[in-house]
């Protein structure tokens, strides 16, 4: 079955780090770029970084501002995101999406569940 | 507050056809042609319908189609059936800062 499976979640204290992890299965993942987007709850999705198939490329949300950073491990089919000095405005759900191409096209044809973060005091 | 804006709500009886808005400005929706909506049924992954405007994926059937004017960009879907019952959220790539925004979502209900 293709599929994304986020995990890696959790309740962090604000500064706070977390690793999220999304494995793909059931495609040849190194083929996709990947991104990740996040849903803030009762509010709408925000686009939060990319990366190209080959890892040669990545792009970030304005909102990041150094704190994150995203990869790949291709030979693992898992996409990560690194996140720190994490703000109470980062709880959301985070969704590691497909992008049709190897490069960057901006849209997503494959979605994952996703994995809550949740940062407070 | 979504950076595109979709009406909340829309709805139609089975057989017709109903269009969802997606407005944003000529930073985004207006001045690129990577529009792509998205249908969501609850406890769903979203299902890519349409990218670049205009385009539907394989296995997407031809009563979705698409179309923008100005910095606004439309879904229609046609031969309304009751399993279309679903969210749908447009989005748009806004250039190199903002990247990719989103709709906050119209509630397609089908009488």
């Amino acid at each position: 079955e293709v599929q994304l499976l986020e995990s890696g979640g959790g309740w962090v204290q604000p500064g706070g780090s977390l690793r999220l992890s999304c494995e793909g299965s059931g495609f040849t993942f190194s083929y996709y770029a990947m991104t990740w987007v996040r849903q803030v709850p009762g509010k709408g999705l925000e686009w939060v970084s990319a990366i190209t198939g080959a890892g040669t490329r990545t792009y970030f949300a304005d909102f990041v501002q150094g704190r994150f950073t995203i990869s790949r491990d291709n030979s693992r089919n898992t996409l990560y995101l690194q996140m720190n000095s994490l703000r109470a405005e980062d709880t959301a759900v985070y969704h590691c999406v497909r992008d049709r191409h190897q490069e960057v096209n901006w849209y997503f044809d494959l979605w994952g569940r996703g994995t809550l973060v949740s940062v407070s005091s | 507050q979504s950076a595109l804006t979709q009406p909340p709500s829309a709805s139609g009886s089975p057989g017709q056809s109903v269009t969802i808005s997606c407005t944003g400005t000529s930073s985004d929706v207006g001045g690129y042609y990577y529009v792509s909506w998205y249908q969501h049924h609850p406890g769903r992954v979203p299902k890519l319908l349409i990218y670049e405007v205009t385009k539907r994926p394989s296995g997407v059937p031809d009563r979705f189609s698409a179309s923008k004017s100005g910095n606004t960009a439309s879904l229609t879907v046609s031969g309304l059936q009751a399993e279309d019952e679903a969210d749908y959220f447009c989005s748009s790539y806004a250039g190199d800062k903002k990247y990719v925004i989103f709709g906050g979502g119209t509630k397609l209900t089908v009488l």
